[in-house]
């Protein structure tokens, strides 16, 4: 068992780009969580997704963020038009059905850096 | 929602001695303890949790403690190692919510 894969770990990306980060769970994990960590601070909530659902996106910012979880292949998170303020660490946890937080299994994250 | 604080944000042992991260928590709702600890690098890895029906948790060198009436709780490491040097995470949530809501972090340094 692999664990949770995120790809890529360093990802660098100029003011006005595209980021795309992706996250494969655990095998049998069906439940996707993603979390942004900014240097100094904890980890933020940001979306929660189930395949081919968006359960909650309260966390996310409601403009150049995006995510999700088709039913083939990777969650990805996509972050449109990057400013500075975007470079952080962002992680991927998953889950099995009905465990929620309980069954959390975190990747190692990819670090974004907007130059 | 909740609202999670950490303290203290650096902390420095001897190796052998202990170590102690407090952390408050603002949603009395809130009845799920987890700790993380996060290595260079690495994602955050759960080490140890307290669920709210118990007071105190033990695994090897660690233990939690929880204190629901104040609405705080804390993560022990005794005879500390090199290898307990990391930055460790404390979080609150119900035990059948998806959300975690994290402190800060502890960065601990354990010198030899």
């Amino acid at each position: 068992n692999a664990g949770v894969m995120q790809n890529p770990r360093h990802l660098v990306r100029r003011r006005g780009q595209e980021a795309r980060l992706r996250c494969s769970p655990m095998k049998g994990h069906s439940h996707v969580y993603w979390y942004r960590q900014l240097p100094e601070e904890g980890l933020k909530f940001m979306v929660y997704l189930q395949k081919e659902n968006i359960i909650d996106e309260s966390g996310m910012p409601k403009e150049r963020f995006s995510a999700e979880f088709p039913k083939e292949g990777p969650s990805i998170l996509r972050i449109q038009q990057v400013v500075r303020g975007d470079s952080a660490a962002y992680f991927c946890a998953s889950s099995p059905p009905s465990m929620g937080n309980y069954g959390y299994t975190f990747g190692s994250g990819t670090r974004l850096t907007v130059v | 929602g909740e609202n999670v604080e950490q303290h203290p944000s650096t902390l420095s042992v001897q190796e052998g001695d202990s170590a102690v991260i407090k952390c408050t928590y603002s949603d009395s709702a809130s009845n799920y303890f987890p700790w993380y600890k996060q290595e260079l690098g690495k994602g955050p890895q759960l080490i140890i949790d307290i669920r709210s029906n118990v007071g105190e948790k033990k695994d090897q060198r660690i233990a939690v403690t929880l204190n629901k009436t104040a609405k705080h709780f804390s993560l022990h490491i005794t005879e500390t190692q090199p290898e307990d040097s990391a930055v460790y995470f404390c979080a609150a949530s119900s035990v059948n919510d998806y959300k975690l809501s994290f402190g800060a972090g502890t960065t601990v340094t354990v010198r030899a």
